[in-house]
C-alpha cells in the first residue's frame, strides 16, 4: 500500500533559523513527489515536483532534495510569511494507488519574528 | 477566470437537508478530483472522475454523491450527513497522464449541526 509520512507534525523556528521537513514514502512505482504549501482555511499551493533520486529544486528560501526512500524540505533563513502547513504527496504507478496523489499529514510551520 | 473555483467557501448544515458543493476548473484539465481534509488527518481522496468515468473510494458513505457533468465541472452533493463529516472539502484538477502536481481550489468548509 502506497504511504506518506510526513516528520515533524509542528515545528516552531525564530526567523533566520534553518531547519529541514522530512517525508518518507512507500510506493510502487513513484512516478513523482510533491510539496506543497497550504495556509489555514485555503487550498494546497504546488510548490515543486521531483521524478527521481538524486533531484534538487529550489524556489527562493526552499530547497527540496529526493532520494528513494524520503525527501527533504529545506528551509534557508526562514521568514515569517513562510509560516504554513507543508504537504507531501507521491503519484505511484497505476498498479498501486492508481495514479492518483497520496498525501501525508503535513508539517506546519510556525516562524517567529 | 482561471485555476480551480469552488463554491460555497462556508457551509452550514443540519443533518436532516439536502445541499451540494460546485466545482469548477478553467484550465483544460480531464480528471478532476474531491479530497477530505479533517484535523490531524491526511487528505482523503474521495472521488475521481477521469475522462469521464468514475472511480471511488469505497469507503466513502453513499450520502456523498458526485456528479460531474463535463470535464469543467464537478459537483458534490450532500445529504443526511453526520456531525463527523465537518471538514474543508477541496476540490482538485489534472491533466491524466502526465506526471504534474494538481491544482487545488480553496475549498468549502462544512459544518453539520
Amino acid at each position: 500500500e502506497d504511504q506518506v509520512t510526513q516528520s515533524p507534525e509542528a515545528l516552531r523556528l525564530q526567523e533566520g533559523e534553518s531547519s529541514s521537513l522530512n517525508c518518507s514514502y512507500t510506493v510502487s512505482g513513484l512516478r513523482g513527489l510533491f510539496w506543497y504549501r497550504q495556509d489555514p482555511g485555503k487550498g494546497p499551493e504546488f510548490l515543486f515536483t521531483l521524478y527521481s533520486a538524486g533531484e534538487e529544486k529550489e524556489k527562493e528560501r526552499l530547497k527540496a532534495t529526493l532520494t528513494k526512500k524520503e525527501s527533504f524540505l529545506h528551509i534557508t533563513a526562514p521568514k515569517p510569511e513562510d509560516s504554513a502547513t507543508y504537504l507531501c504527496a507521491v503519484q505511484g504507478g497505476y498498479g498501486g494507488s492508481q495514479g492518483n496523489l497520496i498525501f501525508g499529514k503535513g508539517t506546519k510551520l510556525s516562524v517567529k519574528p | 477566470e482561471t485555476g480551480v473555483t469552488q463554491t460555497p467557501r462556508h457551509l452550514v448544515m443540519g443533518m436532516t437537508n439536502k445541499k451540494s458543493l460546485k466545482c469548477e476548473q478553467h484550465l483544460g484539465h480531464n480528471a478532476m478530483y474531491w479530497y477530505k481534509q479533517s484535523a490531524k488527518k491526511p487528505l482523503e481522496l474521495m472521488f475521481v472522475y477521469s475522462l469521464e468515468e468514475r472511480v471511488e473510494n469505497n469507503s466513502v458513505p453513499s450520502r456523498f454523491s458526485p456528479e460531474c457533468p463535463n470535464s469543467s465541472h464537478l459537483f458534490l452533493h450532500l445529504h443526511t450527513l453526520q456531525p463527523e463529516d465537518s471538514a474543508l472539502y477541496l476540490c482538485a484538477s489534472s491533466q491524466r497522464g502526465v506526471t504534474r502536481g494538481y491544482t487545488f481550489g480553496s475549498g468549502t468548509r462544512l459544518t453539520v449541526v
